[in-house]
């Protein structure tokens, strides 16, 4: 299975700051023949399931905020909230679906500083 | 809008067999893949499996010896059994609807769209 491997486990940012989660898979997920990478970004809230926020790395999910921007390529992507705001607090988990067999990441918890 | 609904027995003894439902209201299970999810605090989310729109199955090999996932287009509902179950199988668990794409003449699963409200289900003697 691929394995993948966020960093940091949990963040704390000030309202209005920038927050950057990593996302390292142990192989590329970068399909060559049609140049996609295949993974996404979720967010998951206390007591609810987690949100699709990003697919195909960098493309967000309709009725997500353009504050949130993945980037990326191969093995190491990026999830980016550019101004944090207090409803963004939240654990984020990145998924590679490059294999039949999807795995997530442990999540980077989001907190407010 | 697509809403999934899930139900299930929540406690179990080892040994036995888990058994959860999803239904799926404002689209249909035959139109799109399907996967079921669980979550623990130790190991954080798990693929188990998935059904595609014509019955196919793909199973994570960890579980697939235990494993059964089925769906019933009359009722627009799909279902997953888990045999044999220990205390390492308690976990919340989900279903969801895929956001698919294809590829090449082929379709596949890919990232999780909607997801069911989740069921925490213990097993414990």
């Amino acid at each position: 299975d691929i394995v993948m491997t966020q960093s940091p486990d949990s963040l704390a940012v000030s309202l209005g700051e920038r927050a950057t989660i990593n996302c390292k898979s142990s192989q590329s997920i970068l399909y060559n023949s049609n140049n996609k990478n295949y993974l996404a970004w979720y967010q998951q809230k206390p007591g609810q399931p987690p949100k699709l926020l990003i697919y195909w790395a960098f493309t967000r999910e309709s009725g997500v905020p353009d504050r949130f921007s993945g980037s990326g390529s191969g093995t190491d992507f990026t999830l980016t909230i550019s101004s944090l705001r207090a409803e963004d607090v939240a654990v984020y988990y990145c998924q590679q679906y490059y294999t039949p067999v999807r795995t997530f990441g442990q999540g980077t918890k989001l907190e407010i500083k | 809008q697509v809403q999934i609904q899930q139900w299930g027995a929540g406690l179990l003894k080892p040994s036995e067999t888990l058994s959860l439902t999803c239904a799926v209201n404002g689209g249909s299970v035959s139109g799109h893949y399907w996967s079921w999810i669980r979550q623990t605090p130790g190991k954080g989310l798990e693929w188990i499996g998935e059904i595609n729109h014509s019955g196919s199955t793909i199973y994570n090999p960890s579980l697939k010896s235990r494993l059964s996932i089925s769906s019933d287009t009359s009722k627009n509902q799909f279902s997953l059994r888990l045999s044999s179950v220990t205390a390492a199988d308690t976990a919340v668990y989900y279903c969801a609807r895929e956001l698919g794409y294809c590829s090449g003449g082929a379709c596949y699963g890919g990232t999780f769209e909607y997801w069911g409200q989740g069921t925490l289900v213990t097993v414990s003697s």
